[in-house]
């Protein structure tokens, strides 16, 4: 078990370029979550997958944002034409036994 | 929609001293999970402790404890013997079926353990 991992875990941009992040969830798990987290805040649900399949997207996840898990694997966040607003930490998490999600050390984005 | 509430912004311990963390949330639900991550500053989520709400006996992990009021809708955080690493960020946070287990966070209660 090693852990839910995160890449790259920061991220410099200037606005209106694109960006992407990649998860890779505990092996065995088959959800894998999708949050964002302001400073002083809580993190805040975007999307989930149970495998391949997106199942669920929040309102916050506007048409600049799509989420990708191919095969079942990994995941990947692509946040298109970024705004100063889109600067956040991304986590990611896997659900494993217990209903217990388990999560990544996060990509914090930073749009000048 | 649920809603997770923690009224506490910042608390303060001195080391070895005992401490609560208050949490109320707002469900219709019977069956749901309750939880309690710790953040450390430039560090990650991890989990403290969990809670079904089907089980009436308080969940219990070595220092820390809760305090399960299902009617209050109450789920507060105990933390004995406090030590200098327990100083993090505290987030409360809800999960039902319902919302794809998908966790429902409050605004995280910021705890400083002071030598």
């Amino acid at each position: 078990d090693t852990g839910v991992s995160q890449d790259p875990r920061h991220k410099i941009t200037k606005r209106g370029q694109n960006v992407t992040f990649r998860c890779d969830p505990i092996s065995e798990h088959n959800r894998l979550y999708w949050y964002r987290q302001t400073l002083g805040q809580g993190p805040e649900f975007l999307t989930y997958f149970q495998n391949e399949a997106q199942l669920e997207k929040s309102r916050l996840l506007s048409d600049r944002f799509s989420a990708e898990r191919p095969k079942g694997s990994f995941s990947t966040l692509e946040i298109q034409r970024t705004e100063q607003g889109d600067s956040a930490m991304y986590l990611c998490a896997s659900l494993g036994s217990g209903e217990t999600q388990y999560f990544g050390p996060g990509t914090r984005l930073l749009v000048l | 929609a649920q809603t997770v509430t923690q009224s506490q912004p910042e608390m303060s311990v001195q080391e070895a001293e005992t401490v609560t963390l208050s949490c109320t949330y707002d469900t219709s639900e019977s069956n749901y999970y309750l939880f309690w991550y710790k953040q450390p500053p430039s560090r990650q989520m991890i989990l403290v402790i969990r809670q079904e709400a089907y089980k009436q006996q308080n969940a219990t992990e070595n220092r820390f404890s809760v305090n399960f009021q299902k009617a209050a809708k109450s789920f507060s955080l105990k933390i004995s013997d406090s030590q200098l690493g327990d100083t993090a960020m505290y987030f409360c946070a809800f999960m039902n079926s319902n919302s794809g287990y998908a966790l429902n966070f409050g605004k995280g209660t910021s705890l400083l353990v002071t030598p």
